[in-house]
C-alpha cells in the first residue's frame, strides 16, 4: 500500500541552526514527490517536488530537499532556519503508476523556529 | 486576482442546516479539488473534478455533493450538516494529471465550517 510517514509531529530548532523535516514513502512504482507549507490559518502552498534527476531538489524560500532512493526518504532541509519558517509542513507522494491522479499525504510536521 | 478563491471563509450553522461553499480559480487549470483538514491537520481528500468530470471521489457521505458547473468553477453542498463535519474545507486546482505529468496544487485559503 502506498503511504508517507512524517516521523516527527513537532521539530524545533534555534534560528539561524539548520533544520531537517523528515519524510519518508512506500509506493509501488517510480515516486513523485512534493513538500507543501501551511502557515497559521492559510492554505497550503508548494515548496517543492521530485519528480527525476538530480537527487537534491531547491525550491521556495530557500527550502530543498533530497531524494534517497534506498533509504526512501525525502528529507526537507534548510541551511539556515528563520522564524518566519514556523509553519506545518506536509510531505505527498504520488505512484507514476497506478491510480497517479491523487497525491497521498503524510501527517504533517510542526516547525517551531525560535529566536 | 487571487488564484483560488473560495467563499465564504467562515460559516456558522446548526445541526441539520445545508450550506454550500464556492471555488473559483483563474489559473486556467484543469482539475479542481476539495480537501477536508481536521481538528488535527490531517488532511483528506474528498473529490477531484478535472474539465467537469469527476474523477476522485472517496468514501465520503453522501451528504456531500459536488458541482463543477465549468472547469475553473467547484462548489461544495453540504446537507444535513453533523457536528463531525466541522474542519476547514480547502479548494486546490492542478494542471491536469497522469500522462506523466505531475502537477502541483494551488490552494484556497480554506473556508472554516463550524456546526453547532
Amino acid at each position: 500500500a502506498q503511504s508517507v510517514a512524517q516521523p516527527e509531529d513537532q521539530v524545533n530548532v534555534a534560528e539561524g541552526n539548520p533544520l531537517t523535516v523528515k519524510c519518508t514513502y512506500s509506493v509501488s512504482g517510480n515516486p513523485y514527490l512534493f513538500w507543501y507549507v501551511q502557515y497559521p490559518n492559510r492554505g497550503l502552498q508548494f515548496l517543492l517536488k521530485y519528480i527525476t534527476g538530480d537527487n537534491l531538489v531547491k525550491g521556495s524560500y530557500g527550502f530543498e530537499a533530497e531524494f534517497n532512493k534506498s533509504q526512501t526518504s525525502f528529507h526537507l532541509k534548510k541551511p539556515s532556519a528563520l522564524v518566519s519558517d514556523s509553519a506545518l509542513y506536509f510531505c505527498a507522494v504520488r505512484d507514476s503508476g497506478g491510480n497517479n491522479r491523487k497525491l497521498i499525504w503524510g501527517l504533517g510536521t510542526s516547525l517551531a523556529v525560535n529566536p | 486576482d487571487t488564484a483560488v478563491s473560495q467563499t465564504p471563509k467562515y460559516l456558522v450553522t446548526q445541526m441539520g442546516n445545508d450550506k454550500s461553499i464556492k471555488c473559483e480559480q483563474n489559473l486556467g487549470h484543469d482539475t479542481m479539488y476539495w480537501y477536508k483538514q481536521d481538528s488535527k491537520k490531517f488532511l483528506k481528500i474528498m473529490f477531484s473534478y478535472n474539465n467537469k468530470e469527476l474523477i476522485i471521489n472517496e468514501t465520503v457521505p453522501n451528504r456531500f455533493s459536488p458541482k463543477s458547473p465549468d472547469k475553473a468553477h467547484l462548489n461544495l453542498h453540504i446537507n444535513s450538516l453533523e457536528l463531525g463535519d466541522s474542519a476547514v474545507y480547502f479548494c486546490a486546482s492542478s494542471r491536469k494529471l497522469g500522462l506523466g505529468a505531475a502537477g502541483e496544487l494551488f490552494f484556497g485559503e480554506g473556508s472554516r465550517l463550524t456546526v453547532l
